[in-house]
């Protein structure tokens, strides 16, 4: 199986901040890496698709690169309402597994 | 507007079962393919479960092989996972999600949840 290890596990940021989240992958995925957003019960929300496309609706601040098994989250300004838990998920091959999970807090 | 509803958690005991369903509107069902991912109180998440749009390929976490089964009735635009041999361990709320297509199988909505408790 591969396995999906972010980092940081947390983060203390302030708004307007520019902040990554790195995933990693333990072999490579291509390009078949999504990254979502959760918040406090509720569901997780899909952010980036295919490491770099942002899906439809989402604000141009968050970004994705990568190919492999390096990729990156980047949130350009932090807003109020980012604040939350970002996972990465490899859909490369079966098991599709997340991350362990990002948790972006408020300093 | 696409929506997703859970149906059918709750408690069970240890080595029991419990169906979950998922309702799926605003979209054309057949053409997904689906998935159920799980998330453990206070843990992160967990994929467990895939299935086409004809349901004629399945995959599964090796946490919940030969204990559970997904299927889909595309006639009732629903989902199911059906859960044997309940273990503690499989206490969590289950979402189900979709996987639509040219979206390199990301999970682009997902349904609100169905919180289910494995406990004597």
């Amino acid at each position: 199986d591969i396995q999906m290890t972010q980092s940081p596990s947390s983060l203390s940021a302030s708004v307007g901040d520019r902040v990554t989240i790195t995933c990693r992958a333990s072999q490579s995925v291509s390009t078949y890496l999504n990254w979502y957003q959760q918040k406090p019960g509720k569901a997780p929300k899909l952010l980036i698709y295919a490491a770099s496309y942002l899906k439809s609706g989402v604000p141009i601040r968050f970004s994705g690169s990568g190919s492999g098994t390096d990729f990156s989250l980047t949130i350009s300004s932090l807003q109020a309402e980012d604040f939350a838990i970002y996972y990465c998920q490899q859909s490369y091959t079966t098991p599709f597994g997340f991350g362990q999970g990002t948790r972006l807090d408020i300093k | 507007e696409v929506q997703l509803v859970e149906s059918g958690g709750g408690l069970a005991q240890p080595g029991g079962s419990l169906r979950l369903s998922c309702a799926a509107s605003g979209f054309t069902f057949s053409d997904h393919k689906m998935n159920w991912v799980r998330q453990a109180p206070g843990k992160g998440l967990e994929w467990i479960s895939f299935i086409d749009g004809n349901g004629y390929s399945v995959y599964y976490a090796d946490s919940v092989k030969g204990r559970f089964t997904i299927s889909r009735d595309n006639a009732k635009d629903s989902l199911f996972l059906q859960m044997n041999s309940l273990r503690p361990e499989d206490t969590a709320t289950y979402y189900c999600a979709r996987d639509p297509p040219g979206y390199f199988d990301s999970l682009d909505s997902w349904g609100q949840g169905t919180l289910v408790t494995v406990s004597s």
